[in-house]
């Protein structure tokens, strides 16, 4: 059974920093591009990055480009969002996913959330 | 970057009916890499059709995909009480990956 378990979410001020993970298990790890999307209270999804299985493919999305890095451990079943210089836009609930294959496409699997709230 | 818009915003059927959601891209998706999603409140969203037309794992059969180029349809034939939720859809023919600002169907 394919599980994903974010955590790091929290309350954190404005220009700070944040770095979120997700355990995953049940599939082989590295056969398999992740993705992290998010949303804020009472919005729609946004998508925000993603990350090939041997990790040399990252895209992001045009509001997180600069500020967010993803990256991935494959020895550790693990992957992770650093999130620099928040804002208050980028307060949302944050969702770790698996994709369909090595490729970054389009998640199968999701986990249940992490809340990142960004405020003084 | 590629713009999804889903129309209608809310559609309000009954139990039984036949719901029709539409997704027009901004421009051509190529190899109709088009997902559909299902969102429910406080729940993660689950995949329901790939590749436009593709249904996920134990999706059933009640729920179908179609369309190609701009142009993406989803259908449900029949609507269970359970289908009662918020539907996206998000292509990834292009980074970065983008997501349609959803549909709400609601029980009439």
């Amino acid at each position: 059974e394919v599980q994903l378990l974010e955590s790091g979410g929290g309350l954190v001020q404005p220009g700070g920093s944040l770095r979120l993970s997700c355990a995953a298990s049940g599939f082989t790890f590295s056969d398999y591009a992740m993705t992290w999307v998010r949303q804020a209270p009472g919005k729609g999804l946004e998508w925000v990055s993603a990350i090939s299985g041997s990790g040399g493919i990252i895209y992001y999305g045009d509001s997180v480009k600069g500020r967010f890095t993803m990256s991935r451990d494959n020895s550790k079943n693990t992957f992770y969002l650093q999130m620099n210089s928040l804002r208050a836009e980028d307060t949302a609930i944050y969702y770790c996913a698996k994709d369909m294959e090595s490729r970054p496409l389009t998640p199968d699997y999701w986990g249940q959330g992490t809340l990142v709230t960004v405020s003084s | 970057e590629i713009v999804l818009t889903q129309s209608p915003g809310t559609l309000s059927l009954s139990p039984g009916e036949r719901a029709t959601l539409s997704c027009r891209a901004s421009q051509t998706v190529s190899s109709n890499y088009l997902a559909w999603y299902q969102q429910k409140p406080g729940q993660a969203p689950r995949l329901l059709i790939y590749g436009a037309s593709s249904r996920a794992t134990a999706i059933p059969d009640r729920f179908s995909g179609s369309g190609s180029g701009t142009d993406f349809t989803l259908t449900i034939s029949r609507l269970e009480p359970e289908d009662f939720a918020v539907y996206y859809c998000q292509q990834y023919a292009m980074a970065p990956r983008t997501f349609g600002q959803g549909t709400k169907v609601e029980i009439k």
